[in-house]
């Protein structure tokens, strides 16, 4: 079937540390984005990277298309950060248009 | 740009009752949609909006959910004869074709509690 899979499912960092999230999807991507989703559950975006590479601060994505993963790297890590991340495509073979495929998630949490 | 509001934040309702929930898109945003999420788990897609035209349905949307948008503005979220099962998130998202591209963004929820 159509799937988004992220790894790993949880991960502890020190602050400070670096980290780096992988999404593997299932077929060809036509939006592929990354997601914090906060505490109170507000889905914020991060990057819209259906391919190619993007740096926002302390966060960068890079999607390769051709081999079906897209990473998202945090340097530097913050408490701040801590939170699930989720990466969501919508795949092309899914007979869907707009529909986001979304992955499980992977809970991020930043010690102090 | 106020963003995607969503109206309720909380809803607590009793079995078998029936709930509406209103999603205000981004301003211009001609394309809206809804998902459910569930706890632990990723939002799942449920259904989709060009304007006023639902152009698309999940097979979780079942009989006792109904979605409307009468302008092209608002969106409505109807769940009738609610069930345990129905407890979760409701997240409204819309996007605007942009250079090609079509991202997603998302409301703060509305988050269903079934008694």
């Amino acid at each position: 079937g159509i799937q988004v899979e992220q790894s790993p499912p949880d991960l502890i960092l020190q602050e400070g540390a670096n980290s780096t999230l992988r999404c593997n999807f299932s077929d060809s991507v036509n939006n592929l984005q990354w997601f914090h989703q906060n505490p109170w559950g507000q889905l914020i975006n991060l990057f819209y990277i259906p391919s190619g590479t993007k740096q926002n601060g302390r966060l960068s994505a890079t999607t390769v298309a051709t081999e079906r993963y897209s990473l998202l790297y945090i340097s530097s890590s913050q408490t701040t950060d801590s939170g699930v991340y989720f990466c969501a495509a919508v795949i092309i073979s899914s007979g869907s248009a707009r529909q986001l495929t979304f992955g499980s998630g992977t809970q991020l949490t930043v010690l102090p | 740009d106020t963003g995607v509001s969503q109206d309720p934040r909380h809803k607590i309702t009793k079995r078998g009752q029936n709930v509406t929930f209103r999603c205000d898109p981004i301003s211009e945003h001609n394309r809206l949609y809804w998902y459910r999420q569930t706890l632990g788990q990723g939002p799942e897609f449920l259904t989709y909006f060009q304007n006023e035209a639902q152009l698309e349905k999940s097979r979780l949307l079942s009989d006792r959910f109904s979605a409307e948008r009468p302008k092209g503005s608002f969106s409505t979220l109807e769940i009738q004869r609610t069930e345990q099962g129905d407890s979760a998130m409701y997240l409204c998202a819309s996007s605007l074709r942009s250079g090609g591209t079509y991202e997603q963004y998302f409301g703060p929820g509305t988050r269903l509690t079934v008694t």
